[in-house]
């Protein structure tokens, strides 16, 4: 089954600051890939998808991933971050025709001023 | 349409009690998925329903929880003898179309058992 490890539990960025978010999966089979940002007392909101084609993917509010397929990876990268963008974020892999949704344990991003 | 709608928020319940949650998913969306979500965890995945069908379960679903989607519409999600290690974030997730569309997930609902 596929499976995904986000390496960092918590990051913490002063504001203006790039940041970088790492995912890398597991899966026997080509992939979807996704990253979902959580906000204090919000549901999961998507920020990016890949699904085929392109390799770098932009999302909302300023944030794009690359799928590496060499290094099974998928970090999500924002140039320079605001106080707005405090939140947890969740990398996500489903394969074609599995509906198991599997997410990592999440990447906690501070942005301090 | 306002989205994703979950209810309760937040059950406080005794160990041993049965509860019931809620779903309500955005209309016309045939897609409905429920995750369980630990402290410091991600979502893990529970159960799947294609319009009023269930189509996968996870391992993660005792035979305590069962899942309801009558009509294709709302769905509840129930515990039943519920003991500490249910205490979670519930999430309610859907969507139209395939795997590779987006699921719009709902705020959750946090379970304490106490």
């Amino acid at each position: 089954a596929q499976s995904v490890t986000q390496l960092d539990s918590q990051v913490p960025v002063f504001e203006e600051a790039p940041v970088e978010l790492r995912c890398n999966y597991s899966s026997s089979v080509s992939v979807y890939l996704f990253w979902y940002v959580q906000y204090p007392n919000q549901g999961l909101q998507l920020l990016l998808k890949y699904l085929s084609g392109s390799t770098l993917v932009k999302g909302i509010n300023g944030f794009e991933a690359e799928f590496n397929k060499s290094q099974t990876s998928f970090h999500l990268r924002k140039p320079s971050v605001h106080i707005s963008d405090t939140a947890e974020y969740f990398c996500a892999v489903s394969v074609y025709n599995n509906n198991d949704m599997r997410f990592g344990a999440g990447t906690r991003l501070t942005v301090k001023p | 349409d306002t989205g994703v709608s979950q209810d309760p928020r937040h059950k406080i319940t005794k160990r041993g009690q049965n509860v019931t949650f809620r779903c309500d998913p955005i209309s016309e969306h045939n897609r409905l998925y429920w995750y369980r979500q630990t402290l410091g965890q991600g979502p893990e995945f529970l159960t799947y329903f294609q319009n009023e069908a269930q189509l996968e379960k996870s391992r993660l679903l005792s035979d305590r929880f069962s899942a309801e989607r009558p009509k294709g519409s709302f769905s509840t999600l129930e515990i039943q003898r519920t003991e500490q290690g249910d205490s979670a974030m519930y999430l309610c997730a859907s969507s139209f179309g395939g795997v590779n569309t987006e699921a719009f997930f709902g705020q959750g609902t946090r379970l304490t058992v106490v």
